[in-house]
């Protein structure tokens, strides 16, 4: 069975500063993994995917993920950070090639808090 | 291209009531499926369909159901409410069943139900 872990239920960042959020997860298999992002009122949208290329993938808005299979994580980073970004964030895991929407597992979500 | 169309927005209900909440995909996406979002649960698989079918189903009683239509358009629909039905609805599309492991899953906004 898989899991995800999303170790920070809120972080708080200035604007201009780095981004960290937290990912770790358990799989049995090769897994794929995806950071979504969530702003206000607003329905979930593909930050950035790893499916076994690259184990250092950039994604949009200047947001980078790095799969480290030695520690099962996977967590999300962005040099800089701005307002804009200000939005819950949801880590997936899913380990089960060409299944469905079932196969996917999320994180329970993390808030970052942008301050000016 | 426009995006996944949820409708309504936003509704109040109460107990015992039903809802039907609707779902227009995106042109040429074939996959739909269903989350339910609350704060305590987080984002909680309800069903997918794909070529008006359903391929799979989550943990939800049987007051939870949908259907897919043959322009892929989708519904469900939850009879008898609860007061723990009270949650955002997403609904996402793909352009194939299993493309949720590639991360080609496209949120539409929501529709979110107060059950009173």
């Amino acid at each position: 069975a898989q899991s995800v872990t999303q170790l920070d239920s809120h972080v708080s960042v200035s604007e201009g500063t780095p981004v960290l959020l937290r990912c770790n997860y358990s799989s049995s298999y090769s897994p794929s993994l995806f950071w979504y992002v969530q702003h206000p009122n607003k329905g979930l949208q593909l930050l950035l995917k790893y499916t076994s290329a690259a184990t250092l993938v950039k994604g949009i808005n200047g947001f980078e993920a790095e799969f480290k299979k030695s520690e099962t994580s996977f967590h999300l980073t962005k040099p800089s950070a701005h307002m804009s970004d200000a939005a819950e964030y949801f880590c997936v895991v899913s380990d089960r090639p060409g299944g469905g929407a079932d196969g996917l597992t999320f994180g329970k979500g993390t808030h970052l808090i942008i301050q000016p | 291209k426009a995006g996944v169309t949820q409708t309504p927005r936003y509704l109040i209900k109460t107990r015992g009531q039903q809802v039907t909440l609707s779902c227009s995909p995106i042109s040429g996406h074939r996959s739909v499926s269903w989350y339910q979002q609350t704060p305590g649960q987080g984002l909680q698989f309800l069903f997918e369909y794909f070529s008006e079918t359903q391929r799979n189903k989550g943990n939800f009683p049987g007051r939870f159901s949908g259907r897919q239509f043959s322009n892929s358009r989708s519904e469900m629909n939850v009879s008898t409410l609860e007061l723990g039905d009270s949650a955002l609805y997403l609904c996402a599309s793909s352009p194939n069943f299993g493309g949720s492991n590639t991360g080609e899953l496209f949120f539409g906004e929501g529709s979110r139900l107060t059950v009173l």
